[in-house]
């Protein structure tokens, strides 16, 4: 079984919707982290967070430490927004990162 | 923004013959990482380097697999006898060091290996 499980997969949406991708994890963590993967490869850390939420613009990512599970929330979200969006955790006295296999987010026009 | 950065950025190999993939890593960084992505599949840790060593080795990091930091700049991973199935985008991470808290990595934008 996989340490860290996003949903879903894949999403489409059209542009202006609010969306929502969901990670869960089943191990304890240190922190969580939101990283984007834009489609030539490159990897850019969007929050990394161990409590509560952050915001930053029109992302925004909520953790409960309880129920292992965080959310990623995108609002007004733009075509320019498509990329995989990967769940990440670091374990406790760990420092490398242990990731989900990604969300494949398209917004349409 | 300090980058991390890499290359090169796609190499082309011939199976049994072996790569360096070389990466600079932010300046004041003290922690590095290589992380590996086949195609179609999730990135998986490889190696992290702290202090001059390996911190913490994946099953994946075998007697195949070498890390160094040549100079005061480069971190590099080194395959011997390189495989198809080596075939993989390599990302290179670095971050600050603060013992008791996680703190982000920041990625370079990776080297494509292609094992023909």
């Amino acid at each position: 079984k996989n340490e860290v499980e996003q949903s879903p997969q894949n999403l489409t949406a059209q542009e202006g919707e609010f969306i929502t991708i969901n990670c869960s994890y089943s191990v304890g963590i240190s922190a969580l982290h939101w990283l984007q993967q834009h489609p030539g490869g490159g990897i850019v850390s969007l929050f990394m967070l161990s409590s509560g939420k952050k915001k930053h613009g029109r992302l925004i990512a909520t953790i409960n430490i309880q129920e292992k599970h965080s959310s990623l929330h995108i609002t007004a979200s733009h075509p320019r927004d498509s990329a995989v969006y990967i769940c990440a955790v670091s374990r406790l006295w760990a420092q490398k990162l242990v990731f989900g296999q990604g969300t494949r987010l398209t917004i349409n026009p | 923004e300090p980058e991390v950065t890499q290359t090169p950025s796609h190499q082309v190999t011939q199976m049994g013959q072996e790569v360096i993939l070389r990466c600079v890593p932010i300046s004041n960084h003290l922690y590095f990482y290589w992380y590996r992505q086949i195609l179609g599949q999730k990135v998986e840790f490889l190696v992290s380097f702290y202090n001059n060593e390996i911190s913490e080795k994946s099953e994946i990091f075998d007697d195949q697999f070498s890390v160094e930091r040549p100079d005061g700049s480069n971190f590099t991973l080194k395959i011997r006898s390189t495989k198809l199935e080596d075939s993989a985008m390599y990302f290179c991470a670095s971050s600050v060091f603060v013992l008791t808290d996680p703190q982000p990595q920041h990625f370079g934008d990776g080297t494509r290996l292609s094992i023909l």
